[in-house]
């Protein structure tokens, strides 16, 4: 089955610094999606992304499906943005594969 | 509208003992599915079912049985249960199938 990786896998930001965090997947795609564990452990779907550039406020997601990899942008941190960040990604049988996540904390 | 539910937040099992996870959506959504998530690990697949009255297995469904009761409803099963087994349940819902919608608050199982 498809493969992937997150890096890194944990980072720390001063509250207003920016991030990007990176998803390597070792195959063709049909579904990519960016998903955050709030530190309380309940799961939130960020977006929906097998190709191209989408935005929801102070996040963006990159999807560059022919060289695999995608890209999740935090602008302007804060600390409601601490959590683990999950890839997941499935080429077409229904499955997601989750990545080992990225764990990010915010720090006032 | 609930969202997803699940029941119970927290178990705690002897090992050979059986239980069952309760999963329920008020979305009308065909798909639903289970997860488990252990420590430093993504989440994993156990079983899904793409619309009622079917079931299929996923990465990781040794151990487990599920039964999609109905449209609303996808329950999971442990039949004798494992310390390895010693995980957090997510259950998850989607309108269709390899879409990841939303997810319950989860159930912290620990089997001794």
């Amino acid at each position: 089955g498809i493969q992937v990786e997150q890096s890194p896998p944990d980072l720390i930001l001063q509250e207003g610094a920016n991030s990007t965090l990176r998803c390597n997947f070792s195959d063709s795609v049909n579904n990519l999606q960016w998903f955050h564990q709030n530190p309380w452990g309940q799961l939130i779907n960020l977006f929906y992304i097998p190709s191209g550039t989408k935005q929801n406020g102070r996040l963006s997601a990159t999807t560059v499906a022919t060289e695999r990899y995608s890209l999740l942008y935090i602008s302007s941190s804060q600390t409601t943005d601490s959590g683990v960040y999950f890839c997941a990604a499935s080429d077409g049988n229904n499955r997601l594969a989750f990545g080992k996540g990225n764990q990010v904390v915010v720090i006032p | 509208n609930a969202g997803v539910t699940q029941t119970p937040k927290f178990q705690v099992l002897k090992t050979g003992q059986s239980m069952t996870l309760q999963c329920a959506q008020d979305m009308n959504h065909n798909s639903m599915y289970w997860y488990r998530q252990d420590p430093g690990m993504g989440l994993r697949l156990i079983y899904y079912s793409a619309s009622e009255g079917t079931t299929d297995k996923g990465e990781v469904p040794n151990g487990y049985n599920v039964s999609r009761l109905n449209k609303r409803e996808f329950s999971l099963r442990l039949e004798s249960a494992a310390p390895s087994q010693t995980s957090v349940y997510f259950c998850a819902s989607s309108e269709r199938t390899g879409f990841l919608g939303y997810f319950g608050p989860g159930t912290r199982l620990t089997v001794t």
